[in-house]
């Protein structure tokens, strides 16, 4: 099994450009959840889905944030427009019931 | 409101035991305690997770006090590639509602010295 992968592993952009990052979860897990990971604040949770239905956005930061899961196997998560705040690296996990997570590589993301 | 405390840092020699400790004293009579650790520069990997009985794995050892307020996550033999940042949390079973998302704490900055 090739893991939860993610795609770019790297981005830069510049401000006010719409950047769209994406995760391919391991195949039969129901669970996908994106992250984002800071210095200052650690580890967040954005959203998550179950069997590809967003249950809960609350981390979600605003409303330039958007995240989709058109089907089981893809999931995209999109910021429109962007700002250097939203720097960060993004990671994407996969879990089946009651089973630990399995996380992506992470997308390091850089708005200049 | 952080539902668990854990030593920012910690060290141990290489080859030693490594034992990171826990404390969860408000935790749900539901609720699992869950490791994960995060590798410089990598996604954060799970380790193990148990409800209130010992528990272990090809990685390491959990184990929960008998009023479940306190554990200690065991590595038995550490490696220098253990060295990471080391993440306990309590969370209550999947539901399929709004509360299925781990939530990750500051953890403890475990290094393993040569």
């Amino acid at each position: 099994d090739a893991g939860v992968i993610q795609s770019p592993r790297h981005e830069v952009t510049e401000m006010g450009q719409e950047v769209t990052l994406r995760c391919k979860p391991i195949s039969g897990h129901d669970y996908l959840f994106w992250y984002r990971q800071t210095m200052m604040r650690g580890l967040e949770l954005l959203i998550y889905f179950n069997n590809n239905v967003p249950i809960d956005d609350s981390g979600m930061p605003e409303d330039r944030f958007s995240a989709k899961m058109p089907n089981a196997s893809f999931s995209t998560l999109k910021i429109q427009p962007s700002e250097p705040r939203d720097s960060a690296v993004y990671f994407c996990a996969s879990s089946p019931d009651r089973e630990g997570y399995t996380f992506g590589s992470g997308t390091r993301l850089t708005v200049v | 409101d952080a539902k668990t405390t854990q030593p920012t840092s910690m060290d141990c020699a290489e080859g030693r035991a490594a034992n990171l400790p826990c404390n969860h004293s408000t935790i749900s009579g539901n609720e699992y305690v869950y490791w994960y650790r995060q590798i410089h520069s990598q996604g954060p990997q799970y380790i193990i997770h148990g409800l209130k009985n010992n528990e272990t794995n090809e990685m390491a050892s959990l184990i929960i006090t008998e009023d479940r307020k306190s554990s200690t996550l065991i590595l038995p033999h550490a490696t220098l590639r253990d060295t990471a940042v080391y993440y306990c949390i309590v969370r209550p079973p999947y539901s399929g509602g709004g509360a299925d998302g781990l939530t990750f704490g500051k953890g403890t900055h475990l290094i393993i010295q040569p």
